[in-house]
């Protein structure tokens, strides 16, 4: 049971365009959710994450926007980068409940390459 | 020097072996975790640990168990090893303490394989 799905395993985006990378989630539990962007060879790091009071969370580059109704967020990336390509990872905790505040669950990762 | 270091970077073993994996924080944090990258299904959950007296299971904890040496030290056993743990072991660490805001930090990885 996937509870966190990122539908798409690979984004080709050109340099300078934006990617949206996208992903869904099932446990409406869920109040807390965070992007990690992996290397290869390197462990993954965390890029930006979004609460759930929250429908937009933006760093630089880099915005998370959250549709709570739809269980849907997504990560822009604008410009996008040749340095951005790496596999992306969404992932949901439930924050505020005990026990299981600390777990995350992930996505199975979408590999981004941008080109030149 | 990284934060979250883990031994050995590479291991090829055989059915049946005994393996230890390690896993070090420089980070002062008490939460530490074992999770296994397998394509096509992410990061899952092995084990995790709150402090050195609290150890649970994850989503996959079967054929695993755990040592939470010291706050800085975590290691994953595998007893006797078979095929399909081939993966790739991520270690992580987290501190709860900023305001229950939960973002993990990832040691470089193990690569294993199970002949």
């Amino acid at each position: 049971d996937q509870q966190v799905k990122q539908n798409s395993p690979s984004l080709s985006v050109q340099e300078g365009r934006i990617s949206i990378l996208n992903c869904d989630y099932t446990n409406s539990m869920f109040d807390y959710f965070l992007w990690y962007k992996k290397y290869p060879a390197e462990g993954p790091t965390f890029l930006i994450s979004i609460s759930s009071i929250k429908d937009k969370n933006e760093d630089g580059r880099f915005t998370v926007f959250l549709n709570k109704s739809a269980k849907h967020l997504s990560l822009h990336i604008v410009p996008s980068q040749p340095g951005d390509s790496a596999v992306y990872f969404c992932a949901a905790s439930a924050r505020l409940y005990t026990g299981t505040a600390s777990k995350l669950t992930f996505g199975t990762g979408t590999r981004l390459q941008v080109t030149l | 020097d990284a934060d979250v270091t883990q031994t050995p970077r590479n291991r090829i073993t055989k059915t049946g072996k005994r393996i230890m994996l390690e896993c070090s924080q420089t980070k002062g944090h008490d939460r530490m975790y074992w999770y296994r990258q397998d394509p096509g299904l992410g990061l899952r959950l092995i084990y995790y640990s709150f402090d050195v007296k609290d150890i649970n299971k994850g989503e996959i904890s079967d054929g695993y168990s755990v040592s939470r040496q010291a706050q800085a030290k975590f290691s994953l056993s595998l007893e006797s090893a078979i095929p399909n743990q081939t993966a790739l072991y991520f270690c992580a660490t987290s501190d709860l303490s900023r305001g229950g805001y939960n973002e993990q930090f990832f040691g470089p990885g193990t690569r294993l394989t199970v002949l």
